[in-house]
């Protein structure tokens, strides 16, 4: 069975800092993996898909990598701001087409 | 672009109570699926669809039911609401099964 783990769980940075985000992943056989974002009563926004046949996917200060043979994947934001605080989530693509979660990472960026 | 568009947004149910959470799409996906969210627990798969007439179960299947009529439609049916039911939960679509997912705001559920 598939499962996903995202560590750590919360995150407070000051702003400006680089940060990354830790996604492993116990089966390799996966097809994509998509980073979220998720701010508190909200719904989800999808950032980055990273297709299997992909090593990594870039949009603006968010860059997220994938190494299937390890099990991992992270999410690089670069030079943080405030506005960045929300959960991220990692979730991956089963051969079936069904999305497996993590539990995320709470991030806090302190001006 | 409406994107997913789930209603109602907020609900209060007794239990025993049946109700239907809406899910509308108008992106022509062919996949769609229903998540609950509960603290500590993540987001967990309820129900999905790949196409209109097709349903299969997730992972936490009990105490719902699921059709997809059209393609833009998947309502999620609470039969007989628990309390064990109390959970926000999202809708979500994609063209295919492992492509890009899109979701909606969420139904916040409780149920008493």
């Amino acid at each position: 069975k598939q499962e996903v783990t995202q560590i750590p769980a919360a995150l407070s940075v000051p702003e400006g800092e680089n940060l990354v985000l830790n996604c492993s992943f116990t089966d390799s056989a996966i097809y994509n993996l998509q980073w979220f974002r998720q701010d508190p009563g909200k719904g989800l926004t999808s950032l980055l898909l990273i297709q299997s046949s992909q090593r990594e996917q870039t949009s603006g200060r968010l860059n997220a990598s994938l190494d299937k043979s390890s099990g991992r994947s992270t999410l690089y934001i670069a030079a943080s701001q405030p506005g960045d605080s929300a959960t991220y989530l990692c979730a991956v693509y089963s051969n079936t087409g069904k999305l497996i979660f993590g539990q995320g990472t709470t991030l806090q960026v302190k001006p | 672009n409406a994107g997913v568009t789930q209603t109602p947004k907020f609900q209060v149910l007794k239990t025993g109570q049946s109700m239907t959470l809406q899910c509308a799409q108008d992106m022509n996906h062919e996949y769609m699926s229903w998540y609950r969210q509960d603290p500590g627990m993540g987001l967990r798969l309820i129900h999905y669809s790949v196409g209109a007439g097709i349903t299969d179960q997730g992972e936490v299947p009990n105490g719902y039911n699921v059709s997809r009529s059209t393609t833009e439609d998947f309502p999620l049916r609470l039969l007989s609401a628990a309390p064990s039911q109390t959970s926000v939960y999202f809708c979500a679509s994609s063209k295919q099964g492992s492509t890009e997912a899109f979701f909606g705001q969420g139904t916040r559920l409780t149920v008493v």
